[in-house]
């Protein structure tokens, strides 16, 4: 079956403006994670949607930053004001269920902020 | 805070070797263990999950979990070129919600 999709696969923005990146999952799974990857770093973790309620929001790096789910499927991550610091690989993943569930990854998306 | 450590290497290994991949973790009881291959500018890809002491085998990976050490360890038998990536450890945790921690990852060299 169709795996993680990611849209856009490249975004560059000038600082300032805001940003919408979009995530689709494996259909039937029931989590989806958000991560970071900045060039050379290890993978961050900002937000995780068990259905369309996110139980965990820690790791999103500012309140410029959100990101919502809708009919348990489709995941958009928002961030406004974009700033330079923003500039990193947007990773999303999904898995059947959250917890010990093996999570399976997108394409991600590649921001460049000028 | 929860910690996830590996040897950022590069590990360096002749094609036909076995690479031997290391991580371990701060969280006592933790119970789920991944690893991920990622190759340069790509996705993490799933390579195994382990979640009980000993070895599990699938094809030429071996993940084996020791839980009173607190380490996972990838081996990779008959290494070749196609293996050279960065191969990244993720644990749960137990911090009350469901997320993995990421180690920052090994890069692998198979010399040919």
């Amino acid at each position: 079956g169709a795996g993680v999709s990611q849209s856009p696969s490249n975004k560059v923005t000038e600082k300032g403006k805001d940003v919408e990146l979009r995530c689709d999952p494996i259909s039937g799974h029931t989590a989806l994670y958000w991560y970071r990857q900045s060039l050379g770093q290890g993978l961050e973790f900002l937000i995780y949607f068990q259905g369309n309620s996110a139980p965990d929001k820690s790791g999103l790096p500012s309140d410029r930053f959100s990101a919502e789910r809708t009919g348990g499927s489709v995941s958009t991550l928002t961030i406004q004001r974009t700033q330079q610091e923003d500039s990193a690989v947007y990773l999303c993943a999904s898995s059947e269920l959250a917890g010990a569930d093996e999570q399976y990854f997108g394409p991600g998306t590649r921001l460049t902020v000028t | 805070q929860k910690e996830v450590e590996q040897n950022s290497g590069p590990l360096s290994v002749p094609e036909g070797a076995i690479a031997s991949l290391n991580c371990t973790y701060s969280d006592r009881v933790s119970q789920s263990f991944f690893w991920y291959r990622q190759y340069s500018g790509k996705s993490p890809e799933l390579i195994m999950s382990i979640y009980s002491n000993g070895d599990k085998e699938d094809g030429r990976f071996t993940a084996q979990l020791n839980k009173a050490s607190q380490y996972v360890s990838l081996l990779i038998r008959d290494s070749q070129p196609s293996d050279s990536a960065t191969y990244l450890c993720a644990v749960d945790t137990t911090s009350g919600t469901y997320k993995y921690i990421f180690g920052t990852g090994t890069r692998l060299k198979v010399l040919a």
